[in-house]
């Protein structure tokens, strides 16, 4: 079992719709870290929690420590938030400030 | 622009031959780090360095070397190409170690091998 699910795996959207991706983990954390990837880009970090809501522009990450879940959110979705989004976690074990990494999420919004 | 610097943005090699991948920050940043992103498989991490003059190893070292000589500079070396080594790489880099600090990742370096 992977440290760290991300769900669902391809989401397609229309524009305008309220977006959710979901990060459930296995291990104790310092920091959770949401990570976009436009096709054939680089990778944005987008935001770092370690607990409770964060919020940028049309962008929400939330994170319940306890149940080791985090959600993304997005509002009001356009086609170019199409990309990849990624789920990374700080152990809290682990020495030297490693990430451990989501397969990601692939999102397309349609116009 | 402040942030991570990855050259060259595309290569093609023949098995059997080396080559280095720059990675470079100005943020004067103590932790860097090279990721390979294969599909299906997510980013992995090759090595780390945790301050010039200390580098570790991290999931998936076999066929690659590195060095920090300085606290920019962070190259990651391919000894002998093979084709499992296509890949993306990313390198990336954080303030310090053991702390909730972000990462600033580098473009990418898109690396065939044939």
């Amino acid at each position: 079992k992977n440290e760290v699910e991300q769900s669902p795996q391809n989401l397609t959207a229309q524009e305008g719709e309220f977006i959710t991706i979901n990060c459930s983990y296995s291990v104790g954390i310092s920091a959770l870290h949401w990570l976009q990837q436009h096709p054939g880009g680089g990778i944005v970090s987008l935001f770092m929690l370690s607990s409770g809501k964060k919020k940028h522009g049309r962008l929400i990450a939330t994170i319940n420590i306890q149940e080791k879940h985090s959600s993304l959110h997005i509002t009001a979705s356009h086609p170019r938030d199409s990309a990849v989004y990624i789920c990374a976690v700080t152990p809290t074990m682990e020495y030297g400030n490693k990430l451990v990494f989501g397969a990601g999420t692939i999102l397309r919004v349609k116009s | 622009n402040a942030g991570v610097t990855q050259t060259p943005k595309f290569q093609v090699l023949k098995t059997g031959q080396s080559m280095t991948l720059q990675c470079a920050q100005d943020m004067n940043h103590e932790y860097m780090s090279w990721y390979r992103q294969d599909p299906g498989m997510g980013l992995r991490l090759i090595h780390y360095s945790v301050g010039a003059g200390i580098t570790d190893q991290g999931e998936v070292p076999n066929g690659y070397n590195v060095s920090r000589s300085t606290t920019e500079d962070f190259p990651l070396r391919l000894l002998s190409a093979a084709p499992s080594q296509t890949s993306v790489y990313f390198c990336a880099s954080s303030r310090a170690t053991g702390r909730n600090y972000g990462y600033t990742f580098g473009s990418g370096t898109r690396l065939t091998v044939v």
